[in-house]
């Protein structure tokens, strides 16, 4: 149990356009739903934590007017990386949880290369 | 400040050589620490949850262990197969402190 899909795996885009991430929890309902950027040899930094329903809580440092998130549905949450550029290049990985201090289980993560 | 270290950074092993993976943190209030596995281009795969000292927890040739300070991850006999990148984080407020890593390379 407790599966956690990501879509796209990879997607490589041109700078200055919009790349839209889908994160679904696939066999429970994850009332909330985390957002992480992984850098090579780093580990993961969280950018943004979302409940269903509500406007997504983002990290110190992270532009949320770039990094676009929506919690539509308990199984469903989205990243969309609006503008993007090379610096945005980077492994970005989404978690899901009942709850906010509940296990978080990680999906397998969207490698985003920005030319 | 919360913080997470996790030693060694890169640790080699021969298949059947046990060893233990260190994690060393600093919490205002520790609601739980989480063992990950990571494998390359992967997403973190869940491990375990520890939530109060003396705790311990097995799964198959791994057993995670949590004092007040620090935390080990235990590997008995591992396998070529155990190698991956173990990360541990604390769980302090809402969100996820992750430490850096501990990449394990098992050979046969």
């Amino acid at each position: 149990g407790a599966v956690v899909s990501q879509h796209p795996s990879r997607v490589i885009c041109k700078s200055g356009t919009s790349v839209k991430i889908e994160c679904r929890s696939l066999d429970f309902q994850a009332t909330t739903m985390f957002w992480y950027r992984q850098f090579p040899k780093q580990s993961l930094m969280l950018m943004a934590t979302s409940n269903e329903g509500s406007k997504a809580t983002y990290e110190q440092g992270v532009e949320k007017d770039k990094f676009l998130i929506n919690h539509a549905s308990l199984t469903l949450s989205t990243l969309t990386v609006t503008s993007a550029h090379p610096e945005d290049s980077s492994f970005y990985i989404c978690s899901a949880a009942q709850g906010e201090l509940g296990t978080q289980y990680f999906g397998p993560g969207t490698r985003l290369t920005v030319l | 400040e919360d913080q997470v270290t996790q030693s060694p950074e890169a640790l080699r092993l021969q298949e059947g050589e046990s060893s233990s993976l260190n994690c060393s943190y600093t919490v205002s209030g520790l609601r739980g620490l989480f063992w990950y596995r990571q494998d390359p281009g992967k997403g973190p795969e869940f491990l375990f949850t520890l939530y109060s000292a003396g705790e311990e927890k097995e799964k198959e040739r791994l057993k995670a262990t949590l004092t007040k300070k620090e935390s080990f991850l235990h590997i008995t006999a591992p396998k070529p197969e155990d190698s991956a990148t173990y990360l541990c984080a604390l769980l302090a407020g809402t969100a996820l402190i992750f430490g850096k890593g501990t990449t394990l390379s098992v050979s046969s």
